[in-house]
């Protein structure tokens, strides 16, 4: 069965630079929720989409942006890249329209700023 | 906005005793779900509880929701080393994870 796939898996980027992440949700999955994990820390939610709506914004920063386009895929852009932005990003996606609202992780985009 | 606690944050066990972690809100939730992620990977899904007092088992894996629909409880019987990793509680819609229960087992 079809995961949830991110892309790149590794990305190295210096300070000030920018950097784009995508993910591709679970075919017919409309929801894509975007995490950062730093080392030894818990997935911190950055934001989430519906239906190519932004539908929760967690503690993402300013310098970052994202949208999901209408083949429900989404990218996280991130500007001015700083090296504390080092650190694992995941994509998860569901589908809360259905019963089971059961979210499926991507493999994650590892980050490094150097 | 809502969120929920866990507690203990850290559990190091000897293999083969058990294991509880709770998940707190102080709100009631519409529902609740679990995940687990093992050191170097990804997040993945165990389980959804919906009704007030449901009790799920997967093996060795019991969840619970309580009554007032505002805590839950993860316990596992008897652990084996396969259960390390972090255990996380978040309701289904908003999938905002509070800090989780690390799980180390001594084999």
């Amino acid at each position: 069965a079809a995961g949830v796939i991110q892309s790149p898996r590794h990305l190295i980027k210096e300070k000030r630079e920018t950097a784009t992440l995508k993910c591709y949700p679970i075919p017919r999955h409309d929801t894509v929720y975007w995490y950062q994990q730093g080392p030894g820390q818990d997935p911190q939610f950055l934001i989430s989409f519906y239906e190519k709506m932004q539908s929760d914004k967690g503690s993402i920063p300013d310098r970052f942006s994202a949208q999901q386009f209408s083949d429900y895929h989404s990218e996280l852009n991130m500007s001015s890249l700083e090296l504390g932005d080092s650190a694992l990003y995941f994509c998860a996606s569901s589908s809360p329209g259905r019963t089971n609202t059961e979210a499926f992780f991507g493999q994650g985009t590892r980050l490094t700023v150097v | 906005g809502q969120q929920v606690m866990q507690i203990p944050q850290y559990q190091h066990v000897q293999e083969g005793e058990d294991f509880t972690t709770y998940c707190n809100s102080s709100t009631t939730l519409s529902n609740i779900q679990w995940y687990k992620q093992r050191p170097g990977g990804h997040p993945v899904f165990l389980i959804q509880l919906v009704k007030s007092g449901e009790v799920k088992k997967q093996k060795r894996l019991t969840f619970q929701f309580g009554e007032a629909k505002k805590n839950s409880s993860l316990h596992i019987t008897a652990t084996q080393t396969t259960d390390v990793g972090t255990y996380f509680c978040s309701q289904a819609q908003k999938l905002v994870f509070g800090q989780g229960t690390r799980l180390t087992i001594n084999p």
